[in-house]
């Protein structure tokens, strides 16, 4: 079955700038999703499409995809963002199934 | 706004049933594909299933560890999704989310597996 991968745990200080990385073979033909979720609450969308940011997601969030690499960037990342994130796809194969990477925990201290 | 509201959840037996409900406003729900991610405790995200829309022949897809055992079904007149949970496991402990497509989220509902 497809698989995302991500890296468990990313460690920045605030005011720096954090890569999140989500790899997988699907994705040079489909597009990656991001999703932010803080501890029991529901997950948030921050970037869909590879690269576009919903409406009320701080500029900070940004999204690029190349080759089998898709990356979530937060520029000056702050207190508030830290999270667990997620990345989802699908894969082409024409499987209609979600998958999700298993998650990356986000630490800003 | 758009608005997912779940229900149904709590505790339950190895091997009974339970029916979740999403409640949802702020859009026209007929127009939608509806699915199903549920969250272990301390785990990551898992999808379950989506229904497509009418438009898109109303079909389901499930995840290969529910297909069979859960089905996922809705009213588009009470702008309700369900999901029927049969056979319950263990495993399946979880809190369970709705969402709309993949932009939009409930606050999810926790489903309790245990005798």
């Amino acid at each position: 079955s497809y698989e995302l991968t991500q890296p468990p745990s990313v460690s920045v200080s605030p005011g720096q700038t954090a890569r999140i990385t989500c790899s997988g073979d699907a994705l040079p033909k489909k597009y990656a999703y991001w999703y932010q979720q803080k501890s029991g609450q529901a997950p948030v969308l921050v970037i869909y499409e590879d690269s576009k940011r919903p409406s009320g997601i701080p500029e900070r969030f940004s999204g690029s995809s190349s080759g089998t690499m898709a990356t979530l960037t937060i520029s000056g990342a702050q207190v508030e963002d830290e999270a667990d994130y997620y990345c989802y796809s699908t894969d082409s194969s024409g499987n209609p199934n979600w998958v999700f990477g298993g998650g990356t925990k986000l630490t800003v201290l | 706004e758009v608005q997912l509201v779940e229900s149904g959840g709590g505790l339950v037996q190895p091997g009974r049933s339970l029916r979740l409900s999403c409640t949802a406003s702020g859009f026209t729900f007929g127009d939608y594909a509806m699915s199903w991610v549920r969250q272990a405790p301390g785990k990551g995200l898992e999808w379950v299933g989506f229904i497509r829309s009418k438009a898109y022949g109303g079909t389901t897809e499930y995840a290969a560890s529910v297909k069979g055992r859960f089905t996922i079904s809705r009213d588009d007149s009470k702008s309700i999704a369900y999901l029927q949970m049969n056979s319950l496991k263990t495993e399946d402990t979880a809190v369970y989310y709705c969402t709309r497509g993949v932009d939009s989220w409930g606050q999810g509902t926790l489903v309790t597996v245990s005798s």
